[in-house]
């Protein structure tokens, strides 16, 4: 069975300052890909990032990178620069065929001025 | 511009009432999907969608029904049979093939009276 585990329940950070959010997973597939997703308080649901389980180089999306341990069974977001509208939950998640996507439990990120 | 939409964006259901959630897409994608999620915790599939007029069970699809007659829609009935409906329901899409990226829409808050 697949599984991902966000160990942080809330994380602080300052304005332009970079955090790290942590994402850990199981599976047995060989394939798979990993996703992070961002939700504000309107509930929307916004695709940040995708990092597959065969691409070499870690996947960077503008202030997002993902910094994939597959070793370790690792994916964390780093967020770079950090501004105040980054405040929100975000949740990684993973699919390993077609179609269904498996979350965490989200990590809440407040940015403070 | 292309996106995802989902109405009402509140819903109200009485003891023993069906509702039925929309989504609609334009994004031309193949496949749509419907997530729950509860206070505190990430999303759960209840119903998924490859082609226009087949669907499968996700894994919390009992007390749920849906159907795809057009491409384009994917009509989420909360049946009175689901005991505990209130959640907030995200509907998302995505092409077919292995490992693509869903997208969602705003999301529809269901509340018991």
């Amino acid at each position: 069975a697949q599984k991902i585990t966000q160990t942080q329940p809330g994380m602080f950070v300052q304005e332009k300052e970079a955090v790290t959010l942590d994402c850990t997973y199981d599976t047995s597939d060989p394939s798979y890909g990993l996703f992070w997703y961002k939700q504000p308080s309107s509930g929307e649901m916004i695709f940040l990032i995708y990092q597959g389980s065969y691409d070499q180089q870690n996947a960077t999306e503008g202030r997002y990178s993902l910094n994939f341990q597959k070793a370790r069974k690792s994916a964390n977001l780093v967020i770079s620069a950090s501004q105040l509208g980054d405040s929100a939950m975000y949740f990684c998640a993973m699919n390993t065929g077609f179609q269904k996507l498996v979350f965490g439990t989200g990590t809440r990120l407040l940015v403070s001025p | 511009d292309g996106g995802i939409t989902q109405s009402p964006k509140y819903l109200f259901r009485k003891e023993g009432q069906n509702v039925t959630l929309s989504c609609e897409q334009n994004l031309n994608h193949d496949a749509m999907y419907w997530y729950r999620q509860d206070p505190g915790q990430g999303l759960r599939l209840i119903y998924y969608s490859q082609i226009v007029n087949d669907f499968q069970k996700g894994d919390i699809a009992e007390g749920y029904s849906v159907s795809r007659e057009k491409k384009e829609s994917f009509p989420l009935t909360v049946t009175s049979a689901q005991k505990n409906p209130t959640a907030f329901y995200l509907c998302a899409s995505s092409r077919t093939g292995l490992l693509e990226t869903q997208y969602f829409g705003p999301g529809t808050r269901l509340l018991v009276l």
